[in-house]
């Protein structure tokens, strides 16, 4: 299985970038990479996803190294809203299997 | 993105019993997924249900316990059965999105067993 790691916790500034690292060295060479956040109290929500090459959306930007090892997910802007669990986690088989995630703290 | 709901939003058992959960989605899903989070734990997939088919279920999830239902391409049931206090738990109903691989959750029914 692919395994991911992330760090348990970190802590922003409100208004810095929130950069989070994963690692998924074990990931195979056609999965995706997904990251999800978990606001407090509600169910998941996805963030942005891929495979190989930056991805950026309205929500936040994607950084994949070039040997697919690792990823770093930035919120450019951090706000008090993005204090939640963010999960770095592939896609294998049609389904998404949770890490334990990285605890964000916005800090005011 | 697809609106998901479900109901109950939460419950309070007797140990022994049963509870249903409903998960509604407002378009037509091929897979939807069950899964459970435990308190101050990340999200364990239960199982996934295809419409027309057997669920499928993940390593230590079994279908006495957890049987699921999956009547239609909009709708589907999961039931914890044989309550025990280690029950207590989020369940969250979650299913496919837009065709890139990503998923969105319901809101969850957040389970209490006495």
């Amino acid at each position: 299985d692919a395994k991911t790691t992330q760090p348990p916790s970190m802590d922003c500034a409100e208004g810095r970038a929130a950069n989070l690292p994963c690692n998924h060295s074990t990931i195979s060479g056609n999965e995706y990479v997904y990251w999800y956040r978990q606001i407090h109290s509600q169910g998941p929500q996805y963030i942005i996803h891929g495979l190989k090459n930056n991805e950026t959306n309205e929500m936040a930007s994607l950084i994949i190294t070039e040997d697919r090892k690792s990823s770093t997910l930035i919120l450019p802007h951090a706000t008090l809203r993005d204090t939640a669990v963010y999960y770095c986690t592939p896609r294998r088989d049609d389904k998404i299997i949770f890490g334990k995630g990285t605890r964000l703290h916005i800090l005011p | 993105s697809a609106v998901i709901s479900q109901k109950p939003s939460r419950d309070i058992c007797q140990r022994g019993t049963s509870l249903t959960i409903q998960c509604q989605v407002d378009s037509q899903v091929t897979m939807m997924f069950w899964y459970r989070q435990q308190p101050g734990q990340s999200l364990t997939l239960i199982a996934t249900a295809n419409q027309g088919s057997e669920a499928t279920y993940e390593s230590g999830f079994v279908i006495d316990k957890f049987p699921i239902s999956r009547p239609n391409l909009t709708f589907s049931t999961l039931t914890v059965s044989n309550l025990s206090p280690e029950d207590s738990s989020i369940y969250l109903c979650s299913v496919d999105g837009t065709g890139m691989g990503e998923q969105f959750f319901g809101p969850g029914t957040r389970l209490t067993v006495l």
